[in-house]
């Protein structure tokens, strides 16, 4: 079974700061990898998608993760922090028969 | 906006009585996903339908069922409600017709609180 662990529930960076939010995935499978940004009161948000291809992959709003077979990881990053980027983020897997299952989210604060 | 539309957006009621909660997906999305979003629990899988039919079955209560009609829009029925039913529900769509590697895009939600 498909199942995916985020490590910290709450990351609190500086502005400016780098962003770590961490993603460590079960899969028994080659696995589909997913993060998504939740702002208050919307929905889901696609950041990024892992689906095979290159392993450091590159979304939206300067995020990006790299899909790290050996260490089960897709951990993502941005290098600089901004006030707007404080969500929750939510990473996710998939494989050709499983439908998305989430993470518990990790709620991201940005100081000024 | 994601394109995937979900009524209502709030709805408050008493324990025992039973909600319809509707969602329309994207245009040309051929698969509605639903999903509970809820403090304890987390985002949960509820169900898949794919084109009007049952896809894929994840937690979801035998109080609960949903369907898919001809015109692809989607309704989650919940019945018999309890306070720990009370929770966000997502709606959410994709044009996959075979595996789970597209995007699927989310609606903004149905709040629903039980008192």
């Amino acid at each position: 079974a498909q199942s995916v662990t985020q490590l910290g529930s709450h990351v609190s960076v500086s502005e400016g700061a780098l962003v770590l939010l961490r993603c460590n995935y079960s899969s028994s499978v080659p696995p589909y990898l997913f993060w998504y940004v939740q702002y208050p009161n919307q929905g889901l948000q696609l950041l990024l998608k892992y689906t095979s291809a290159a392993t450091l992959v590159k979304g939206i709003n300067g995020f990006e993760a790299e899909f790290k077979k050996s260490e089960t990881s897709f951990h993502l990053t941005k290098p600089s922090a901004h006030m707007s980027d404080a969500a929750e983020y939510f990473c996710a897997v998939s494989d050709r028969n499983t439908p998305l299952v989430f993470g518990k989210g990790t709620r991201l604060s940005v100081i000024a | 906006d994601s394109g995937v539309t979900q009524t209502p957006k709030h709805l408050i009621t008493a324990t025992g009585q039973r909600v319809t909660l509707r969602c329309s997906p994207r245009s040309g999305d051929l698969s509605v996903y639903w999903y509970q979003q809820s403090l304890d629990q987390g985002l949960q899988f509820l169900i898949q339908y794919y084109n009007g039919e049952e896809r894929a079955k994840g937690n979801i209560l035998e109080r609960f069922s949903a369907q898919q009609f001809p015109d692809l829009h989607s309704e989650l029925n919940l019945s018999s409600l309890e306070l720990g039913d009370s929770a966000l529900y997502f709606c959410a769509s994709s044009p996959e017709t075979g595996g789970y590697g597209n995007t699927i895009y989310f609606g903004e939600g149905s709040w629903l609180t039980v008192v």
